[in-house]
């Protein structure tokens, strides 16, 4: 039962256009949603997070979309960087702070 | 702020071995996490600890599976009887208060031949 999802695996995106990360949950209990990145033979590091009060959050180049009614949300990355090239995860919880619950992650490779 | 520090980065053992692995998070962090992260998948909660106490437990961790934290700094994980199976990358998480997100180590890697 995976309660949370990301449904492409791997992505493809040219330096300096938008790269679009989404993640699909299913538990409508979750209010608390988090990006991560993953570097090979590194663990993951926070990106940004979103509450469910809100329906967009930004940092930067990154901005998280949070869509309720679709249990939805996506990661904008904007201009993409080559150095963005990572396994991305989403993860939710309940509260913010307990336990995640993590999508299968996916490859961005952002091409020069 | 030195990070999340995980001993040993690789481990391989034989099927049916016992392992331990160590977790020393960031100083004054009070709560602790263990996850599992398997090929191509995401990474699955294990264990929590606030302080020394085991606050909540997985259906993932088995009996062979025990997580420690006896004075509330460093954890440690042991399997007992390896399979095949546990292989994997094993994540340590911290926090100082609840509401921050967690600051993962690098992972032990196990290998389970």
């Amino acid at each position: 039962d995976q309660q949370v999802k990301q449904n492409s695996p791997s992505l493809s995106v040219q330096e300096g256009r938008i790269s679009i990360l989404n993640c699909d949950y299913t538990n409508s209990m979750f209010d608390y949603f988090l990006w991560y990145k993953k570097y090979p033979a590194e663990g993951p590091t926070f990106l940004i997070s979103i509450s469910s009060i809100k329906d967009k959050n930004e940092d930067g180049r990154f901005t998280v979309f949070l869509n309720k009614s679709a249990k939805h949300l996506s990661l904008h990355i904007v201009p993409s960087q080559p150095g963005d090239s990572a396994v991305y995860f989403c993860a939710a919880s309940k509260h913010a702070g307990n336990m995640l619950t993590f999508g299968g992650g996916t490859r961005l490779m952002v091409k020069p | 702020d030195t990070g999340v520090s995980q001993n040993p980065r690789h481990k391989i053992t034989k099927r049916g071995q016992n392992v331990t692995f160590r977790c020393d998070p960031i100083s004054e962090h009070n709560r602790l996490y263990w996850y599992r992260q398997t090929l191509g998948q995401g990474p699955e909660f294990l264990t929590y600890f606030q302080n020394e106490a085991q606050l909540e437990k997985s259906r993932l961790l088995s009996d062979r599976f025990s997580a420690e934290r006896p004075k509330g700094s460093f954890s440690t994980l042991e399997i007992q009887r390896t399979e095949q199976g546990d292989s994997a990358m094993y994540l340590c998480a911290s926090i100082k208060t609840v509401g921050e997100p967690l600051h993962f180590g690098n992972g032990t890697r196990l290998t389970v031949t």
